[in-house]
């Protein structure tokens, strides 16, 4: 049972555009999520992430908004540029107790910046 | 500051074969999670070390196993190796117990069975 779902595996958008990556959960006791950016042949790495609590976070270009009613997040990307075409992955994690540092990823969005 | 050095980064071995692979976190960090990526399943957590201590496990078959040392390096094996187990195997690291559950990376270790 996936509880961290990204229902769309490719994502295209012309250069300058906004991108808009989605991402659903199911278990509602997740309380941070966060995403990662994959370039072939690199591991992923962190972009920005979000607490529970707020409903936006904003860094750069980079915006992470988060419906916890729906269960729902999206990342988006405004303006996006060819670099940003990569794999997106969103992940969740639990804070509560204090646990370990392990994630549930969802499978990924593949961006494709079109100049 | 050198980031999280895995290897092998490529090896093949075949069916019923066993595999180690190694990891070496960014300095200071003392926890290391492993995760495999396939292209159907995605980044699944595999468990995570802290303190040479396995502090969480995810959904695998005994055959993964794996082990931290004092120095906070970590290695992971995969016993009677099936044609299953081909995937990027990724070492993160973090300094432990982080609110943030921000990991660091590798490049991974890319394992084909045959």
């Amino acid at each position: 049972d996936q509880q961290v779902k990204q229902n769309s595996p490719s994502l295209s958008v012309q250069e300058g555009r906004i991108s808009i990556l989605n991402c659903d959960y199911t278990n509602s006791m997740f309380d941070y999520f966060l995403w990662y950016k994959k370039y072939p042949a690199e591991g992923p790495t962190f972009l920005i992430s979000i607490s529970s609590i707020k409903d936006k976070n904003e860094d750069g270009r980079f915006t992470v908004f988060l419906n916890k009613s729906a269960k729902h997040l999206s990342l988006h990307i405004v303006p996006s540029q060819p670099g940003d075409s990569a794999v997106y992955f969103c992940a969740a994690k639990l804070l509560a107790g204090g646990g370990a540092d392990g994630l549930t990823f969802g499978k990924g969005t593949h961006l494709i910046i079109q100049p | 500051k050198a980031g999280v050095t895995q290897t092998p980064r490529y090896l093949i071995k075949t069916r019923g074969q066993q595999v180690t692979l190694s990891c070496s976190p960014i300095s200071g960090h003392r926890s290391v999670s492993w995760y495999q990526q396939t292209p159907g399943q995605g980044l699944q957590f595999l468990f995570e070390y802290f303190s040479e201590t396995q502090r969480n496990k995810g959904n695998f078959p005994g055959r993964f196993s794996g082990r931290q040392f004092s120095n906070s390096r970590s290695e992971m094996n995969v016993s009677t190796l099936e044609l299953g187990d081909s995937a990027l195997y990724l070492c993160a690291s973090s300094l432990g117990r982080s609110v943030t559950g921000e990991l660091f990376f590798g490049e991974g270790s890319r394992l084909t069975v045959l």
